[in-house]
């Protein structure tokens, strides 16, 4: 089964609002990371937020992580039209591996 | 600084065709690397994974197979392609941390669009 799942699965809101993501994963981990995929292309890295971080900021991203509930979210403010893509949570799984949930989509409607 | 390059972009092959991705980064040394494959509207299946050259890690058996012949080539395989092979290839690098072993942030290439009929 997968490390991390997102939730929710799809997600649309008007520019100008906030979009917020949530991760949750199962087993203990070192970091947790989030990257976004625009259709068709490679994964680029958003943020990584190791285990003993509680929050994170970068430019209009905030994520968080609490390793009580095995949970993160990542909060996007002020969304853009060119926000639209793909958002993944990434955990690392032992090793060099890294897993991969599923995906949340976003759209950004102007 | 690092780039990562992968070709072909997109490729469509017959049932039962050999494959050859390949994958090059430049502006590192001794990388790990990773193969994965996604599939459409899904996330990232982890298939192949690199510390080292020669070393490679499989991770789902299945059809294909991985080989490091240099310190910055990835090449990913398969002698007999099937229906079930289609889907979007990534390469990807992360920086080895020393002997820590544990993942970090991974740069991926753009991606191989395969499609088997």
């Amino acid at each position: 089964s997968q490390q991390g799942e997102e939730d929710p699965q799809a997600l649309s809101i008007q520019e100008g609002e906030n979009a917020t993501m949530n991760c949750s994963y199962k087993t203990s981990i070192n970091n947790l990371q989030w990257y976004r995929q625009n259709s068709g292309r490679g994964l680029v890295h958003l943020i990584l937020i190791r285990s003993n971080e509680r929050e994170k900021h970068s430019g209009r991203l905030r994520v968080t992580l609490d390793t009580s509930k095995k949970s993160s979210s990542l909060l996007i403010t002020a969304s853009r039209a060119a926000d639209t893509a793909s958002y993944f949570c990434a955990t690392d799984a032992g090793g060099f591996k890294t897993i991969f949930g599923a995906g949340t989509r976003l759209f950004v409607k102007a | 600084s690092q780039t990562i390059h992968q070709w072909p972009a997109t490729l469509v092959q017959p049932v039962g065709s050999p494959l050859s991705l390949e994958c090059t980064v430049e502006g590192t040394s001794n990388p790990n690397l990773y193969w994965y494959r996604q599939a459409a509207g899904r996330g990232l299946q982890l298939l192949f994974y690199s510390v080292g050259i020669g070393q490679i890690s499989s991770e789902v058996p299945q059809n294909l197979s991985a080989s490091r012949p240099q310190d910055r080539q990835f090449i990913l395989s398969s002698k007999k392609l099937l229906l079930s092979d289609s889907g979007f290839y990534l390469c990807a690098w992360s920086v080895r941390l020393g002997l820590a072993i544990i993942t970090d942030t991974q740069y991926f290439g753009p991606g191989t669009r395969l499609t088997v009929l």
